[in-house]
């Protein structure tokens, strides 16, 4: 079974400043998805960014970029530049085969400040 | 609208009542994904369907709850005898397998239960 960890429950940033997000899995599959899900308060999850774990390039999606470390079993979420609707739940997911489940971390709560 | 919906967005109930959800899924997504999440954590895996074939189910659904998606379009999600432990966020997400399923799932705004 796959398990999923993000280590730090609660973060915050200044506006406009950089911030990193952690997130580690366990897995003995060799091909995978990985995925940085955002939920804001009192809303709905959406997808932040994607990454195919057979891909060496890390995923960038405008601000939002990750650091995949296959051997490591790490894939960290940068956001530059926060901005303050980017205070939200973040959530990493990892998915075994595509259209299978999601396994989801724990989250972190990430609060950026005016 | 041609998000994933969910309906009701908010239920209160008594224990030992039963309770049913519905999902709408985005129309061109043939896999239907149901999750929990309790406050403060991360969603947790229930089922999932493949048009209307009921293809996993995770330990956590236990025999008090099922999950039907007939026509392979809307699903529901009963909860029978229900319990203080069900209270929870109810997630219901879609995706098309194969092929862009690798995009991820897209979910709808949640069922809150509350089980006083």
């Amino acid at each position: 079974a796959q398990t999923v960890t993000q280590s730090q429950p609660e973060m915050s940033v200044q506006e406009a400043e950089t911030v990193t997000l952690s997130c580690t899995y366990d897995t003995s599959e060799s091909n995978y998805y990985l995925f940085w899900y955002k939920q804001p308060p009192s809303r709905q999850m959406i997808l932040v960014i994607r990454q195919e774990a057979y891909k060496q390039q890390n995923a960038t999606e405008n601000r939002f970029s990750v650091n995949f470390q296959k051997a490591a079993k790490s894939f960290s979420l940068k956001i530059s530049d926060s901005q303050l609707g980017d205070t939200a739940m973040y959530f990493c997911a990892f998915m075994k085969d595509a259209g299978n489940m999601l396994t989801f971390g724990g989250g972190t709560r990430l609060m950026v400040k005016p | 609208d041609t998000g994933v919906s969910q309906n009701p967005r908010h239920k209160i109930t008594k224990r030992g009542q039963n309770v049913t959800f519905r999902c709408d899924p985005i129309s061109e997504h043939n896999r239907l994904y149901w999750y929990r999440q309790t406050l403060g954590q991360g969603p947790e895996f229930l089922t999932y369907f493949q048009n209307e074939a009921q293809l996993e189910k995770s330990r956590l659904l236990s025999d008090r709850f099922s999950a039907e998606r007939p026509k392979g379009s809307f699903s529901t999600l009963e909860i029978q005898r229900t319990e203080q432990g069900d209270s929870a966020m109810y997630l219901c997400a879609s995706s098309f397998s194969p092929g862009l399923a690798v995009h991820g799932q897209f979910f709808g705004p949640g069922t809150r239960l509350t089980v006083l």
